[in-house]
C-alpha cells in the first residue's frame, strides 16, 4: 500500500521568506502526485500536480514542485511567501487504483 | 456554483443515533469518493464508487458505515449507532474518468460532532 510522508509537522516564515515543504512517497508503481491546500475555514482546493514529462511542475499562485523519482519526493517550492499563504498543506500521491493518500498536512503560518 | 455540495455542513448528535451526509458530485462526474479528516490529519480514504458501483471499501469502515450511490450521482453516507470516535470532518470528492491521471476535487465537508 502506499504512504506519504510530509516531513514539517508546522512551518513559520516571515513575509518574502522561500518555502520548501518536504513530501515523501513510499510505492513501487507508477504515480501521479499532488499538492492541496486548504485555507482556514475553506475546503481543499488543487496546488499543482505531477502526471508525467517535466518533473518541474508550476502550480497556482507561484508554486511549484519538483519530482525527484530517485528520492520518491515531490517538495513544494515558493520563492517568496505572502501573509496569504497561510494555510494547510498536503501532498497527495495517487495510483492506478484512482483513489488518493494524503499526508498528515503541514501547517505553514506566514508573518506579516 | 457547480462544484462538489455536501449536506449538512455541520450535524452535532448524540451518541447512539443514526446520521446520513449527502453528496453531489461535479455533474459528469463518474467517481465519487468518501473521506474522512480528523484534527491534525490528512484526509482518510473511506471508500469510492465508479457510477453506482462501490469497487472499493476502507477496513476504517466498519459495519456502521454504510454508502451508496443509487443513480450513478448523488451519494449518501450513513453511520450508525454514532460514536464519539466517529467525531470527523467527513469529506466528499469526485473525479471524472479512471486511472491515476484524475484531478479529485473536493467539497467542502461535513462536520461530525458526537456527544
Amino acid at each position: 500500500a502506499q504512504s506519504v510522508s510530509q516531513h514539517n509537522h508546522h512551518v513559520i516564515l516571515s513575509e518574502a521568506a522561500s518555502l520548501e515543504l518536504g513530501c515523501n512517497y513510499s510505492y513501487g508503481g507508477t504515480v501521479n502526485l499532488f499538492w492541496y491546500v486548504q485555507y482556514p475555514g475553506q475546503h481543499l482546493q488543487l496546488l499543482l500536480k505531477y502526471f508525467s514529462g517535466d518533473p518541474l511542475v508550476k502550480g497556482i499562485k507561484g508554486f511549484e514542485a519538483e519530482f525527484i523519482k530517485s528520492k520518491f519526493s515531490f517538495n513544494l517550492r515558493k520563492p517568496s511567501v505572502q501573509w496569504s499563504d497561510t494555510a494547510e498543506y498536503f501532498c497527495a500521491v495517487n495510483t492506478n487504483a484512482g483513489k488518493s493518500t494524503f499526508g498528515d498536512g503541514t501547517t505553514l503560518t506566514v508573518k506579516p | 456554483d457547480t462544484g462538489v455540495s455536501q449536506d449538512p455542513r455541520h450535524k452535532i448528535t448524540k451518541r447512539g443515533q443514526n446520521v446520513t451526509f449527502r453528496c453531489d458530485p461535479i455533474s459528469e462526474h463518474n467517481r465519487l469518493y468518501w473521506y474522512r479528516q480528523t484534527l491534525g490529519q490528512g484526509p482518510e480514504f473511506l471508500t469510492y464508487f465508479q457510477n453506482e458501483a462501490q469497487l472499493e471499501k476502507s477496513r476504517l469502515l466498519s459495519d456502521r458505515f454504510s454508502a451508496e450511490r443509487p443513480k450513478g450521482s448523488f451519494s449518501t453516507l450513513e453511520i450508525q449507532r454514532t460514536e464519539q470516535g466517529d467525531s470527523a470532518m467527513y469529506l466528499c470528492a469526485s473525479s471524472l474518468g479512471q486511472g491515476s491521471g484524475n484531478t479529485i476535487y473536493f467539497g467542502e465537508g461535513s462536520w461530525l460532532t458526537v456527544v
